[in-house]
């Protein structure tokens, strides 16, 4: 069955420092992935995806994600957190055979000041 | 700007008492999705229709029903709300040619 994984349920960064958000995935096929972010009491945003092509996709906000087939793996990354990056954030592999997307259990970033 | 609204944002009803959270979009999408979220949880999918046709999932209780009158307009009514039914309720849409889904800013439902 499909699944996403997301092993960090917190991560803590400080403000202008690195990130990476970790998510695995389990898909037969090609995974069509998604990165969303959501702050709170807030709906979901569409940080980026990936269909296919370039492993490296760029997304909104200075966000980047990396696709690895060989790892199953699509981790999203910012060079500079800034302190509004405060938020969860969502990992998300969509079925090409019906119209859902399976969520992971979210990560939630906080930023040191 | 295109967008996905959802109404009200707020909602407070009673133990049992009908409620109707609405949503619309001007993405003019073809596919709409009902998620409830319960707090610090990934969004649950209750049901979602392509254009007119209506997909229910196996495990949403027979308490929530949708409508969708028209290609903008999706309803989530709630028969008969219990504690258990407080959540975030969001609503989605998507252009079938493509996969990604784009969210309303939810419905915060609370039951007393």
């Amino acid at each position: 069955a499909q699944s996403v994984t997301q092993p960090d349920i917190h991560i803590t960064v400080s403000e202008g420092a690195s990130l990476e958000l970790r998510c695995n995935y389990s898909y037969g096929a090609t995974p069509y992935l998604f990165w969303y972010v959501q702050s709170p009491g807030q709906g979901l945003q569409l940080l980026l995806k990936y269909f296919s092509g370039d492993t490296l996709v760029q997304g909104i906000k200075g966000f980047e994600a990396e696709f690895k087939r060989s790892q199953s793996s699509f981790n999203l990354r910012k060079p500079s957190v800034h302190w509004s990056d405060a938020a969860e954030y969502f990992c998300a592999v969509g079925r090409n055979r019906d119209d859902k997307i399976i969520f992971g259990k979210g990560t939630r970033l906080h930023i040191l000041p | 700007d295109a967008m996905v609204i959802q109404n009200p944002r707020y909602q407070v009803t009673q133990f049992g008492k009908p409620v109707t959270l609405s949503c619309s979009q001007t993405l003019n999408h073809n596919v709409m999705y009902w998620y409830q979220q319960k707090s610090s949880q990934a969004p649950k999918l209750l049901f979602h229709y392509y254009d007119k046709d209506f997909n229910n999932e196996a495990d949403t209780p027979d308490n929530f029903q949708s409508r969708r009158p028209n290609t903008s307009f999706c309803f989530l009514d709630i028969r008969s709300p219990g504690l258990g039914d407080a959540a975030m309720y969001l609503c989605a849409t998507r252009d079938s040619r493509f996969y990604e889904q784009y969210f309303g800013p939810g419905t915060r439902l609370t039951v007393t």
